[in-house]
């Protein structure tokens, strides 16, 4: 079972940001937060991760609560090109823990004109 | 560099048939991942190989999936026979630390 709870889906107008949370109350102390999403008939697409610290990147900014329990991604200016499934996934940080991810159902954000 | 390479793009054929999806994965990547998406299941690790050895293939779902890596550049995924509950897209990744860069995928449908 994924270790993340994210809403199923959510609307963002163009241009605005789109913050996209996602909850993981049982993270454990050496776990990061990874997010991927997938445009329709792609392969996921990695965003970015963190462990405690926020983090930015060109893409997206990931804000971690204190308590690591949540976080939120955000995408300051949505595109329509922005319109995917979201996915928020908790996991260790090295290159064989990746096939410990689980992809859960993700968050469906539809950018609108 | 390229990314991911996947083929075929899409594959149809017929109950019993052997069907072998293919994959390159980004040179230099010593991670690569097989993933089988469906509505239903959503996306689901199959195995996934380190330096060409099969690590964890605890997620292929029975005998008749195998996979195999016989080079750092290459990697197959043969269904034998195949039926029509396989009909998926089947995803392709690799990784050199801690992020997995994924293919296209190929779709397939098994009539």
């Amino acid at each position: 079972d994924a270790k993340t709870t994210q809403p199923p889906s959510m609307d963002c107008a163009e241009g605005r940001a789109a913050n996209l949370p996602c909850n993981h109350s049982t993270i454990s102390g050496n776990e990061y937060v990874y997010w991927y999403r997938q445009i329709h008939s792609q392969g996921p697409q990695y965003i970015i991760h963190g462990l405690k610290n926020n983090e930015t990147n060109e893409m997206a900014s990931l804000i971690i609560t204190e308590d690591r329990k949540s976080s939120t991604l955000i995408l300051p200016h949505a595109t329509l090109r922005d319109t995917a499934v979201y996915y928020c996934i908790v996991g260790l940080n090295y290159g064989g823990s990746q096939g410990n991810l689980i992809f859960g159902k993700g968050t469906k954000l539809s950018v609108k004109p | 560099d390229a990314g991911v390479i996947q083929s075929p793009r899409h594959e149809v054929t017929e109950m019993g048939q052997e069907v072998t999806l293919r994959c390159k994965p980004i040179s230099g990547h010593d991670y690569l991942f097989w993933y089988r998406q469906t509505m239903m299941r959503g996306l689901e690790l199959l195995i996934y190989f380190n330096n060409n050895v099969p690590i964890d293939d605890s997620g292929m779902p029975e005998d008749r999936f195998s996979a195999k890596m016989p080079n750092a550049s290459f990697s197959t995924l043969k269904i034998q026979p195949s039926e029509p509950r396989d009909s998926a897209v089947y995803f392709c990744a690799s990784s050199r630390a801690e992020t997995q860069y994924f293919g296209p995928g190929t779709r397939l449908l098994v009539l």
